[in-house]
Formats: C-alpha cells, structure tokens, sequence
C-alpha cells in the first residue's frame, strides 16, 4: 500500500504570493490533518479534514487554508506568504477521528524569500 | 508552560546502552503519541498510549495517566536510532489535533 504522498517536496515563493501544496492520503484513509514545523516553534497543528469538511482548526491566520477532495486528496493553501511561512508542511493521514495511528507524508520544504 | 514537556532536550549515548527520554503533559488527553523523526523531516508513529505500557521491538513506551507522564525507553540502543523522538498528546474531543513536545535530539555513537 503506497504511503501518504505530498507534492511539491520544495517550494520557494516570495513575499505576496500564495502557494497551493497537496497531500495524498493512504488508500482508505479518510482523515488528513496537516502541520507546521519551524526551527522557533516547533510542530503545531493547523487543521483536520474527514469527509471533505474542515473538522479542527489551529490557531492560524485565515491566510492559511484547505481542502478535502471525495477521494480524500487534501490541498492547503496560504495566501499573501510572509517570511515567517518558511517551514515544513507535513500532512498525515488516518482512517478515521477516533484514536488511530497517523501516518505521515516526507513533508514539502517552504522558503519564503 | 508548554502543555507538552519533553525531557532532556538533547541525549548523546553509545551503543548499547539503556535510553530514556521523558514527557510530561498538562492537559486532558485521549491519547498519547510517540514519534519519530529522521533528518530530512520524514516522521514516524511509534506508539499511541492512552493507558498503560505498549512494546515494538526494542522500544517501549509506558504512561501514567494519573501523573500525566509518559516515558519512552530504547533498549541496547543503535546508531541507527538516532533522531529526534517527539511526544505529543491528542485532546479528548479529536485524536487528530495533536499537541506536541519540543522533542529530544537522540545521538548513539558506536
């Protein structure tokens, strides 16, 4: 079974722009959350997506959104990138909301310049 | 205060031995995650605790729901477990938002 894949693996924007990233969960897998890490503060939640609705939200500005396909497939998107979005974006996938294992995709590489 | 405190920051070890990295939680929780990560940011799900004492190998991971404290020991470490081991808790309404340590940077030199 092919794990949790995201695309791009790297990104670089600049300031203004907006960016799209894609996580593609484990066949199945009907949840998708997705995460921050930066070297300052570390892995923080951003949001969770079952059954194509945003079911959780971090504590993000509204420049950062999502999405959950029928097939499961989840895009995030944050507009008007600012430096501090430099970061690794993971997603992870599970097959539901109640206590179950999340399985992590390699992440995609932000740089802000 | 951090609502996940992990222990010690940084462990440097030489094979063989007995590793113990610990994590301490402030918050309600439904369940506890151990995770780990190599460089070049790839993470991996070790455990999910909610009670008890869970074993994969030479990894074990026990949790003391009453004192809000976890521990995650590694037996006859191997250079190859080195990388940063991180805790983190899901709160009692969603398994999927979890919180997260600082994480524990794991060295085992041969």
């Amino acid at each position: 079974k092919a794990g949790v894949t995201q695309t791009p693996r790297y990104l670089i924007k600049t300031r203004g722009q907006q960016v799209t990233l894609s996580c593609s969960p484990i066949s199945g897998h009907r949840s998708v959350s997705w995460y921050q890490q930066t070297p300052g503060q570390g892995l923080q939640f951003l949001f969770e997506y079952f059954s194509e609705t945003q079911r959780n939200k971090g504590n993000f500005p509204g420049r950062f959104s999502g999405r959950q396909f029928s097939n499961s497939r989840s895009e995030m998107n944050v507009s008007t990138l600012e430096l501090g979005d430099s970061a690794l974006y993971l997603c992870a996938s599970s097959l539901s909301r109640e206590a179950d294992t999340q399985y992590f995709g390699p992440g995609t590489r932000l740089t802000v310049l | 205060k951090n609502e996940v405190e992990q222990s010690p920051q940084n462990l440097t070890a030489q094979e063989g031995e007995f590793i113990t990295i610990n994590c301490s939680y402030s918050v309600g929780i439904s369940a506890l995650h151990w995770l780990q990560q190599h460089p070049g940011g790839g993470i991996v799900s070790l455990f999910m605790l909610s009670s008890g004492k869970k074993k994969h190998g030479r990894l074990i991971a026990t949790i003391n729901i009453q004192e809000k404290h976890s521990s995650l020991h590694i037996t006859a470490s191997h250079p190859r477990d080195s990388a940063v081991y991180i805790c983190a808790v899901s709160p009692p309404y969603n398994n999927n938002d979890m919180r997260f340590g600082a994480g524990t940077r794991l060295t085992v030199k041969p």
